[in-house]
């Protein structure tokens, strides 16, 4: 079974603006992480962050966690047309073996 | 760093035939994970290796799906026989757990297969 549940479904952006992804899910967990996939590079890690922190940076991503609402939310600030992709959230749940529970994900489209 | 290697990278088979699908880790890594993403979904994990020991195979349908990774390097996914609703993109990925509790899965480009 899925565990996140990305929202929304589809975004679709001009280049330059920016793009938010929210993320949430059910069980306990000890770290959740985000992935982009396109069709030119396929499934790719981007950040992960663990059930301790709040906030991480990097570069023009900037992901939330709040383990109190089981919610997480990818920013992308500034997009760019080469951001189109498919934008995944992942869980670690605690004691899985580190096993990966993926949501539907949000198609992102940005239009230049 | 050669990444993750999958072949094939397309196949189209009919319903009752098999197929199997090989993958090759980034060396070194010691886990190995199959992925089943059908279209429109995130990708599913179907089964998880330890070097060559199973860790996880919940969520594979084992009447048909079958996988082994024998001298814990490369690893091969077989279906037998295939069901119309076999028709996905199979992902590998690989990690290098000795590196920390935390691990970045790193991904194949996939095998798409399509059943008619």
């Amino acid at each position: 079974s899925q565990q996140g549940e990305e929202d929304p479904q589809a975004l679709s952006i001009q280049e330059g603006e920016n793009a938010t992804m929210n993320c949430s899910y059910k069980t306990s967990i000890n770290n959740l992480q985000w992935y982009r996939q396109n069709s030119g590079r396929g499934l790719v890690h981007l950040i992960l962050i663990r059930s301790n922190e709040r906030e991480k940076h990097s570069g023009r991503l900037r992901v939330t966690l709040d383990t109190s609402k089981k919610s997480s939310s990818l920013l992308i600030t500034a997009s760019r047309a080469a951001d189109t992709a498919s934008y995944f959230c992942a869980t670690v749940g605690r004691g899985s073996n580190y096993k990966l529970t993926f949501g539907k994900g949000t198609l992102l489209t940005v239009n230049p | 760093e050669a990444g993750v290697a999958q072949s094939p990278r397309y196949k189209i088979i009919e319903k009752r035939q098999s197929v199997a699908f090989w993958c090759n880790p980034i060396s070194g890594h010691a886990t190995l994970y199959w992925y089943q993403q059908i279209l429109g979904q995130g990708p599913k994990l179907l089964i998880q290796f330890q070097n060559n020991g199973v860790v996880d195979d919940s969520q594979l349908p084992k009447d048909r799906f079958s996988a082994e990774r024998l001298k814990g390097v490369d690893s091969t996914l077989k279906i037998q026989p295939a069901k119309l609703e076999d028709s996905a993109v199979y992902l590998c990925a690989s990690s290098n757990r000795d590196r920390g509790v935390e691990e970045t899965q790193y991904f194949g480009p996939g095998t798409r297969l399509l059943v008619l």
